[in-house]
């Protein structure tokens, strides 16, 4: 997969908004920008993905740089329950889909 | 919910058991992943079926056997495993297989926490 690297941890006060960074500067053209989740001891849950525009669903909100070297995923109004680990993945060109997840990020949302 | 199904949810056996770890989706879906998690290591995909068909097998040992006879339900058929092997099992389902730097949309279920003794 096109290397992806994120923080390894972020804290995150209740109410605010959380900006995670993910920097993907060797992706190519045609390799969307996915955002998983992974809350401790269940699997994985989709968060949101994207090409080249900004996208928002009711989860988070997308903004990928004009480049595509870059992307971060914003939660609007942490909770406790966005505790997570989170994924930034960007499936390559020859992986037909498979998701290469790595270590992510770990998002502690304190009170 | 996420329309995928896992059992056991916990097993523990002995190195020299065989046991199955069985996977349902409800979602129609035409493809389906096995994934391991070890202990503060990232995923790793396993095993991935499209249409009932194996198409990726990332180099696991033989001791992990996958089945998928339709769709809905995949199998991981688990042998003669080895402690180094517990783990959190995931199975995962898609609407189908990606395609060139874009995937579809993975709904994962619980897992499978799996220890050897």
């Amino acid at each position: 997969d096109a290397k992806t690297t994120q923080p390894t941890s972020m804290d995150c006060a209740e109410g605010r908004a959380a900006n995670l960074p993910c920097n993907h500067s060797t992706i190519s053209g045609n390799e969307y920008v996915y955002w998983y989740r992974q809350i401790h001891s269940q699997g994985p849950q989709y968060i949101i993905h994207g090409l080249k525009n900004n996208e928002t669903n009711e989860m988070a909100s997308l903004i990928i740089t004009e480049d595509r070297k870059s992307s971060t995923l914003i939660l609007p109004h942490a909770t406790l329950r966005d505790t997570a680990v989170y994924y930034c993945i960007v499936p390559t060109t020859d992986s037909w889909g498979k998701l290469q997840f790595g270590a992510g990020t770990q998002v502690v949302v304190t009170p | 919910e996420t329309g995928v199904t896992q059992t056991p949810r916990h097993l523990v056996m002995g190195m020299t058991n065989k046991k199955s770890l069985k996977c349902e989706q409800h979602l129609g879906h035409n493809a389906m992943y096995w994934y391991k998690q070890s202990a503060k290591k990232p995923l790793e995909l396993m095993f991935v079926y499209s249409l009932e068909e194996r198409v990726e097998n990332n180099s696991v040992p033989s001791r992990f056997s996958p089945e998928c006879p339709n769709s809905s339900h995949l199998f991981l058929h688990l042998h003669t495993l080895q402690p180094e092997d517990s783990a959190l099992y995931l199975c995962a389902s898609s609407q189908a297989m990606g395609q060139q730097g874009f995937a579809y949309e993975q709904y994962f279920g619980p897992g499978t926490r799996l220890t050897v003794t």
